[in-house]
């Protein structure tokens, strides 16, 4: 079946602009995932979707940072006043209902890389 | 927070070789352990993963190792091929505390020369 997919694959904007990034998550999956990844790291959390409402958003790294899932399927990451800091590869994964399961698999997208000049 | 090590940062193999990648954790919680493979320009994909009730897991020429007490779990990769070249990321998580954020490790580039 369809994995998650993101949308677009990449994003060049100017600093100062306000951007948006699309997530669809695997079909049933409950839960969604927003992470960045920096050139040769890792990647890291940012938050997590349980159904509409974010469960956890420890991870935004400040105000300029928000995402909503208004339907409980696609999400969108949106960042204000880009800064040349927020240049990254934004990843999502999906995961199926965490409630009904002890473990956390979760199947990532191809990633948005995001460019601020 | 949960802090996750892994090393090497690059590991060169010949083709048939073995491979092996070690992470280690701090947060002694963390009862789920993923390992995923990035190729150039892709996300990560899930290729195995191992809970905490369990010690080891094998699928084909992939095996997992968790030692709890010492806090440091591995990835063993046998017969190796030159497909297998890629960047590998171990993560951990817990469940416990309605947290499911995944914390990767910083990765590891193998190459397998043919």
């Amino acid at each position: 079946g369809a994995g998650v997919s993101q949308t677009p694959s990449n994003k060049v904007t100017e600093k100062g602009k306000y951007v948006e990034l699309r997530c669809d998550p695997i079909s049933g999956h409950t839960a969604l995932y927003w992470y960045r990844q920096s050139l040769g790291q890792g990647p890291e959390f940012l938050i997590y979707f349980q159904g509409t409402g974010a469960a956890d958003d420890s991870g935004l790294p400040n105000d300029r940072f928000f995402a909503v899932r208004p339907e409980g399927s696609v999400s969108t990451l949106k960042i204000q006043r880009t800064e040349r800091g927020d240049s990254a590869v934004y990843l999502c994964a999906s995961s199926p209902d965490p409630r009904d399961r002890v473990y956390n698999e979760q199947f990532f997208g191809p990633g948005t890389r995001l460019t601020v000049l | 927070g949960e802090n996750v090590e892994q090393h090497p940062s690059t590991l060169s193999v010949q083709e048939g070789d073995s491979a092996v990648i070690k992470c280690t954790y701090s947060d002694s919680a963390s009862n789920y352990f993923p390992w995923y493979k990035q190729e150039l320009g892709k996300g990560p994909q899930l290729i195995i993963d191992i809970r905490s009730n369990v010690g080891e897991k094998k699928d084909q020429r992939i095996a997992v190792t968790l030692n709890k007490t010492a806090k440091h779990f591995s990835l063993h990769i046998t017969e190796t091929q030159p497909e297998d070249s890629a960047v590998y990321f171990c993560a951990a998580s817990t469940v416990r505390t309605g947290r499911r954020a995944l914390t990767f490790g910083s990765g590891t580039r193998l190459q397998v020369q043919p």
